[in-house]
Formats: C-alpha cells, structure tokens, sequence
C-alpha cells in the first residue's frame, strides 16, 4: 500500500524548533519530487516547499523567509521539515505529499498530518 | 507569487449539478489541479492538467479551463460530495498556490 506518514508534531514555545518527517512506503521513494503542506486550524491549504528527487532543486513559499528547511534521505525513504524561529502563525496541520509521476506539480499521495501548536 | 481565487462557498441539491471557479492569471499558461478535502480528512487529487481524472475518481467530476480560469464540475452531485475544494496551479519558477477553497453544501 502506497502510504506516508507523518510525525514529529507537537507543542513548542514561539521562537523554538522542531523537526517533522515523514516516512514513505509502498512505492520508490527515491524517484518522486515530495511537498510540504500545512493548514491552519479552519483555514485552507498553504504550500511550505518542494524538493526534488535528487535534493538539486528546493524551493520555498516566500512567507517562510528562511526559517524552513526541506531535506530527504532516499535510502531512508524519508522526507524532513525543519522548522526553526517558530511563530504562532505556524500552527497547523502539517502534510507530506508526493509528486505525481504523471503531473509535476499535482500532489497525488498525502499523509495524514501532524499537527504543530506554536503557543506560550 | 501570484493568487488563485475560488469562490468561498457553494450549494447544490442531491443530483444536480455544481461548477466551482478557479481564476488566476498563471492559469492562462499553467496547468490546474483540484482537491477534495473532506471534514478531518487529507486532501484528495480529483483533477490534474485541468481535466485529466486520476484512477478511482468517479466520472461525475470533471473540470475544464479557458483563458485565466478554470471549473471543476460535479455532475449528479451525491451527499458525499459535501467538502472543501481547491484549486492548485504553479508558475514558471514552481512556486507552488493553492487557491482559497470552496466549501460545497449539499442541501
């Protein structure tokens, strides 16, 4: 079964860290662009960042101004969040999604989320 | 960066049929994707190059695009059709957006 699953979630006090990952099974992780999405708490889908197979290409949502990095180890099959300089306005669902490998771009797998609360 | 507008809200009686808008100037030069999101759910790819059905998504959903916008159609719309749609796209530098959502209410 093709599947990701998120972890690494949690409460963190503004200006903290905290590090996601995602594990991925059921399909060759290695050969598939992987996403981040998040979602505040009654609001809609906001992409975070993109890297590609082979780590060449990362990109970033604009809003994030370098407090996020995207990294991936394809002999883990596993994909990464960190998350640094922590705002309350980080709080969300966070997703993991793949590429499809039909469609770049279009997100065809998704986690289940982990949720973040960045509160004092 | 650029924006995808959806209307924020939507309603439907059972069989008939609901067109949710997607407009925004990448569009005219990048494909659309769509999502179902329903309530405590991850979202779900029901569209991809704005009208392509992935495997398993039933033939009543549909979208088509022209010019800056584009629609996704729910044809003999069910009562588990009720959720939040969205519209994606990405431009040139693949930066990725997703539009508001619209919240489908099936009445």
């Amino acid at each position: 079964e093709v599947q990701l699953v998120e972890s690494g979630g949690g409460l963190v006090k503004p200006g903290g860290s905290l590090r996601l990952s995602c594990a991925a099974s059921g399909f060759t992780f290695s050969t598939h662009s992987m996403n981040w999405v998040r979602q505040a708490p009654g609001k809609g889908l906001e992409w975070v960042s993109s890297i590609n197979s082979g780590s060449y290409f990362i990109y970033y949502a604009d809003s994030l101004k370098g407090r996020f990095t995207i990294s991936r180890d394809n002999a883990r099959n596993s994909l990464f969040l960190q998350m640094n300089s922590l705002r309350v306005e980080d709080t969300a669902v966070y997703y993991c999604a793949r590429d499809s490998p039909v469609a770049p771009n279009a997100f065809d797998i998704w986690g289940q989320g982990t949720m973040v609360t960045v509160s004092s | 960066s650029y924006e995808l507008t959806q209307p924020p809200s939507a309603s439907v009686s059972p069989g008939q049929t609901a067109t949710i808008t997607c407009s925004g100037d990448a569009l005219a030069n990048q494909y659309a994707y769509w999502y179902q999101q329903k309530a405590g759910q991850a979202p779900v790819l029901i569209i991809f190059k704005n009208r392509e059905r992935p495997s398993g998504i039933p033939e009543r959903f549909s979208g088509s695009n022209s010019g800056t916008t584009v629609t996704l159609t729910i044809s003999g719309v069910q009562a588990e059709d009720e959720a939040d749609y969205y519209c994606q796209s990405a431009d040139s530098s693949n930066t990725v957006v997703f539009g508001g959502g619209t919240k489908l209410t099936v009445l």
